[in-house]
């Protein structure tokens, strides 16, 4: 079945620095790949995703780019603040049942230190 | 919108007994999940709904584990008997999926914290 693997399992920046959080997956049909973030006592949730017809993909100070023939995705956060301290989730689709579902990453602690 | 709903939030029980877990989706949303997220196994997926009908229950760990949907605005899950390993935070989310079945946002609720002694 589709594995998500993700690295590093914790991380800790400077504020101001960047971060980077990588995401290889197994099932080359995959074609959905969000990232979801959560904060202590909450659930995850959504902050960027990107399909598989695109390289990509920015929202303000956050990017993911996909790599489909290394099956490897990564978010990039620039400027980190302490508000982006949170665990980070990476996800992929597959097909299964005539429908997608999503596995998860084991995710990523990221610490944003003042 | 509320957003997803679960209760209890947290839950206490000794071993043996029966857990019932539940979950409101968001209005409208035609597809539910249930996950349970521990820190040795990171978000698993247990079993999810389309249009009230179970998919993919490949994820339920035993028979002591069962989930159902009677309704578009109401799921269970269920331990029975429970047992300390099922510990672990328990996450319901529902999405909306187009007639092709693509995946969507999901969104999740915050999780009922089950401890069982």
């Amino acid at each position: 079945g589709e594995n998500v693997e993700q690295h590093p399992s914790t991380l800790s920046v400077q504020e101001g620095d960047s971060a980077v959080i990588k995401c290889t997956y197994s099932d080359s049909a995959s074609n959905y790949f969000p990232w979801y973030k959560q904060e202590l006592g909450k659930g995850p949730q959504l902050i960027i995703d990107i399909r598989s017809n695109v390289g990509e993909k920015k929202d303000q100070r956050i990017a993911v780019t996909l790599n489909k023939t290394a099956k490897h995705f990564s978010l990039h956060i620039t400027e980190t603040q302490p508000e982006d301290s949170a665990v980070y989730f990476c996800a992929a689709s597959i097909f299964s049942g005539g429908y997608n579902k999503l596995i998860f990453g084991a995710g990523t602690r990221l610490a944003v230190h003042p | 919108d509320a957003g997803v709903i679960q209760s209890p939030r947290h839950e206490v029980t000794e071993m043996g007994q029966e857990v019932t877990l539940r979950c409101k989706p968001i209005s409208g949303h035609n597809s539910l999940f249930w996950y349970r997220q521990t820190m040795m196994r990171g978000l698993e997926l247990l079993i999810y709904f389309n249009n009230n009908v179970p998919i993919d229950d490949s994820g339920m760990p035993e028979d002591r584990f069962s989930a159902k949907m009677p309704n578009a605005s109401f799921s269970t899950l269920k331990i029975q008997p429970s047992e300390p390993r099922d510990s672990a935070v328990y996450f319901c989310a529902s999405s909306f999926r187009g007639l092709a079945g693509e995946a969507g946002e999901l969104f999740f609720g915050e999780g009922s914290r089950l401890t069982v002694l």
